[in-house]
């Protein structure tokens, strides 16, 4: 069984500029979410969807920062425009169904701006 | 709101050392506790999982025991190995939506 897939790996960008990252769960898992991960921290969500719809983007700065999830199946997530503080791997996980179920981890996106 | 602490590392050993790193948590309600491993260069990976008070989970020799009462999760290994070198974090979900909400990890090194 295929794990989740992340691209792209590694993404260099200037301050103010725009980014996409993209997921693609294990196939079936209803539930995706978007963690971000500061070097020397523990992962933080950012946002999480049932299907198609969102169940928890309290922790998104929605000023700068958005996903969708077209279809229920892949997500994007976007930075527009990004800051300095926005270094950081982004990480995607799936599970089946969500409420207290392992989730399963992408390898993340390593974004460096400068 | 929820929250996990984690002892500081980086955390280092000899081979066939025992091992004990100290997690706690505060949550309300009855969260599902998780030990995740992250090796060098890959992703996080579960490496095992507790659902309710007094639950033991285990993996790989790694053991941790859901205790309700002093709100701990803590890891052990009895003999560790130089492939156990990670990042180890814990982790609780709560019976809300589901999010995981971290510890900020546990670097452990095993020299040979």
């Amino acid at each position: 069984e295929a794990g989740v897939a992340q691209s792209p790996r590694y993404k260099i960008i200037e301050k103010r500029q725009s980014v996409a990252f993209w997921c693609n769960p294990i196939s079936g898992h209803a539930t995706l979410y978007w963690y971000q991960q500061i070097l020397g921290q523990g992962p933080k969500l950012l946002i999480q969807f049932q299907n198609n719809g969102v169940v928890d983007d309290s922790q998104l700065p929605k000023d700068r920062f958005s996903a969708e999830r077209l279809k229920g199946v892949d997500s994007t997530l976007k930075i527009q425009p990004a800051k300095l503080e926005d270094s950081a791997v982004y990480l995607c996980a799936s599970s089946f169904r969500g409420l207290q179920e392992t989730q399963y981890f992408g390898p993340g996106t390593r974004l460096l701006v400068l | 709101g929820d929250s996990v602490t984690q002892m500081e590392g980086p955390v280092t050993l000899s081979e066939e050392a025992f091992l004990t790193i100290n997690c706690t948590y505060t949550a309300t309600g009855y969260p599902s506790l998780f030990w995740y491993v992250q090796y060098p260069g890959e992703g996080l990976q579960l490496l095992l999982k507790a659902t309710k008070a007094d639950d033991k989970g285990s993996n790989k020799g790694f053991e941790a025991t859901y205790r309700k009462e002093t709100t701990s999760f803590h890891l052990e290994k009895g003999s560790v190995q130089v492939s156990d070198s990670a990042v180890y974090f814990c982790a609780l979900s709560d019976n809300q939506g589901g999010k995981l909400i971290f510890g900020q990890g546990t670097e452990l090194s095993v020299k040979p």
